[in-house]
């Protein structure tokens, strides 16, 4: 069964403008989550989508937003970036509950010049 | 809130030798915990979990884990390291029906021929 997947894997972007990350999880999966990997602040969730609702929701300002479609594909949001934006994103999917296993994508590499 | 510590940054070992990564955490009910390995340029991939019973878990490629309420703690063992096992180890923690996962620093190991 194919896992997560994300696109792009890289990204090169000047500051103030938006970008936009996607993720489709595994096949059955309901749960998304988004992850910000950087070497100073290590990874922090962002947040959790199930059913095209966001669950949970880290301590990021409101430039970071997201989505859920129907088919559980989930899209991330960055308006106004910023070059403390520069990280790794990873996407997580897992089935519901919390005591299923999460599967994490490769990321996508974001660069803000 | 819930933390978690990895106080070993890098760790070198010998190929053949023993391992064990340490993790401390920090939460007020009954955690969920989880050990994470990320090689350069990927995604997570999940080492094994803990979520109650057995206090020692195995998990895939050898490595097993302890979980010590009284310490604590959730260390990751391993009897005998191979050059493959040179990555990055994470330790997180969880808790039910949320996915705010909080990480650990990380631990990179180095394996030495």
């Amino acid at each position: 069964k194919a896992g997560v997947t994300q696109t792009p894997r890289y990204l090169i972007k000047t500051r103030g403008q938006q970008v936009t990350l996607s993720c489709s999880p595994i096949s059955g999966h309901r749960s998304v989550s988004w992850y910000q990997q950087t070497p100073g602040q290590g990874l922090q969730f962002l947040f959790e989508y199930f059913s095209e609702t966001q669950r949970n929701k880290g301590n990021f300002p409101g430039r970071f937003s997201g989505r859920q479609f129907s088919n559980s594909r989930s899209e991330m949001n960055v308006s106004t970036l910023e070059l403390g934006d520069s990280a790794l994103y990873l996407c997580a999917s897992r089935k519901t509950g919390s005591t299923d296993t999460q599967y994490f994508g490769p990321g996508t590499r974001l660069t803000v010049l | 809130a819930q933390s978690v510590t990895q106080p070993d940054i890098h760790i070198t070992v010998s190929e053949g030798a023993s391992l064990e990564l340490r993790c401390n955490y920090s939460y007020g009910a009954t955690p969920y915990l989880f050990w994470y390995v990320q090689s350069p340029g990927q995604g997570l991939q999940l080492l094994l979990k803990y979520f109650s019973g057995d206090t020692l878990v195995q998990g895939i490629k050898g490595f097993e884990a302890e979980f010590k309420r009284s310490q604590s703690s959730f260390n990751l063992r391993k009897p005998s390291v191979h050059w493959s096992d040179a990555a990055e180890y994470f330790c997180a923690v969880g808790r039910y029906n949320n996915n705010d996962m909080r990480f650990g620093a990380g631990t990179r190991l180095t394996v030495k021929p």
